[in-house]
């Protein structure tokens, strides 16, 4: 069975500062990898995906995520933060057999200072 | 709105009663899952649906959960007899998955948040 672990449960970082969040999986092969953000009380938005193929992926926020298969990581980053990216952020992790369903990390806070 | 749609959003229950909740997919999708989401915790699998076929069901699913599709569009969730501990964030998701090709992404709803008094 695949598990995530998300080892920072909550980072604060300032505005116009880097970030990195760690997301690392547990799986017998090359899974599909997913980065989830979530406001409060608020659904689940697709922030990118690792599928195959480059390791390096780009999605929407200014977010990429580098996927590291000898470290078994998938990191969540960003070059500069804005406020408006302070939210619940959640790794998952699906098999590449089939469709069904993805495991989530905990997730980690962000919180963006001034 | 294409997005998948939740109803309600929220729901406040005495334990012991009855709640249902449904979920509107996107058009066209051919897969529906549901999740449950628990304060400072990511989602947890329920179920699953391919059209009108519900193909797993997690060990958290006990017998007072049911969830339905009937006709491969929209979904309901049912639970018996709500217990306190049944409190949480229930989360609805679809996606399309062409025959043959595995890599696609969900999409999620809102939500229904759901409290057990």
């Amino acid at each position: 069975a695949q598990s995530v672990t998300q080892p920072d449960i909550h980072i604060t970082v300032s505005e116009g500062a880097s970030l990195e969040l760690r997301c690392n999986y547990s799986y017998g092969a090359t899974p599909y990898l997913f980065w989830y953000v979530q406001s409060p009380g608020q659904g689940l938005q697709l922030l990118l995906k690792y599928f195959s193929g480059d390791t390096l992926v780009q999605g929407i926020k200014g977010f990429e995520a580098e996927f590291k298969r000898s470290q078994s990581s998938f990191n969540l980053r960003k070059p500069s933060v804005h406020w408006s990216d302070a939210a619940e952020y959640f790794c998952a992790v699906r098999p590449n057999t089939n469709a069904g369903k993805s495991t989530f990390g905990d997730g980690t806070t962000l919180t963006v200072k001034p | 709105d294409t997005g998948v749609s939740q109803d309600p959003r929220h729901k406040i229950t005495k334990r012991g009663q009855n709640v249902t909740f449904r979920c509107d997919p996107i058009s066209e999708h051919n897969r529906l899952y549901w999740y449950r989401q628990t304060l400072g915790q990511g989602p947890e699998f329920l179920t699953y649906f391919q059209n009108e076929a519900q193909l797993e069901k997690s060990r958290l699913l006990s017998d007072r959960f049911s969830a339905e599709r009937p006709k491969g569009s929209f979904s309901t969730l049912e639970i018996q007899r709500t217990e306190q501990g049944d409190s949480a964030m229930y989360l609805c998701a679809s996606s399309l998955i062409p025959r043959g090709q595995l890599n696609t992404e969900a999409f999620f709803g809102q939500g229904t948040r759901l409290t057990v008094v």
